[in-house]
């Protein structure tokens, strides 16, 4: 069973970088899988943010796509998400999940991020 | 893109009773790419079924799901204390943004 785990500071300040990594256990990230980022914030709900394949293959939403970067690291099994220029909005609960069929199946238990100065 | 609208807001319902939740596309969609979620406070969303029928791995058979074209349903036969929750649908897209998500039923004990 296959397990995630985010990590990375609670806090950033405006305009700043937020960077979370995730950590998978339990199988390799490699291997034929998707990986997305989602977040949940009160205002909008449950978002979809991108996925990564562990070729380094991704897709990104198009309404973040000019401020996010997803990438793998394989040898750590883990991978990552950065978003810049972080405003007020993009406070969330960020969450790692593993793609299944047409859904996602594999969820982790979720990183509060504050942006705040 | 589809956007999904769920109902009710919220459903009031006693452990034991059948509970019926709706989930609308704007425009017709593939039954097999629809998902239902259940999150509890505090905790991830937990995947219970997809690609419209389809209970996950350790789903009870007291959830199902139905439904084609705009409409679709998720069913909780007989209600139990650990099923009130939020539940949430989604729908996988052809072109990014790859999964949206409905807003969100809330199911409260009455």
């Amino acid at each position: 069973q296959v397990q995630l785990q985010e990590s990375g500071p609670g806090v950033v300040k405006p305009s700043g970088t937020l960077s979370l990594t995730c950590d998978v256990s339990g199988g390799s990230i490699s291997i034929s899988n998707w990986w997305s980022w989602i977040r949940q914030s009160p205002g909008k709900g449950l978002e979809w943010i991108g996925e990564i394949h562990g070729s380094g293959r991704t897709s990104y939403n198009p309404s973040l796509k000019s401020r996010v970067t997803i990438s793998v690291d394989n040898s750590k099994n883990q991978f990552s998400l950065e978003l810049t220029s972080v405003t007020a909005a993009d406070t969330a609960v960020y969450y790692c999940t593993r793609n299944g069929q047409v859904s996602l199946d594999s969820w982790g238990q979720g990183k509060l991020v504050t942006v705040s100065s | 893109e589809s956007v999904l609208t769920q109902s009710p807001g919220t459903l009031s319902l006693s452990p034991g009773e059948r509970a019926t939740l709706s989930c609308r596309a704007s425009q017709s969609v593939n039954s097999n790419y629809l998902a239902w979620y259940q999150q509890k406070p505090g905790q991830a969303p937990r995947l219970l079924i997809y690609a419209a029928f389809t209970r996950a791995i350790g789903i009870p058979d007291r959830f199902s799901g139905s439904g084609s074209g705009t409409d679709f349903t998720l069913t909780i036969s007989r209600l139990e204390s650990e099923d009130f929750a939020v539940y949430y649908c989604q729908l996988y897209g052809s072109s990014p943004p790859l999964y949206t998500f409905g807003q969100g039923t809330k199911l409260e004990i009455k």
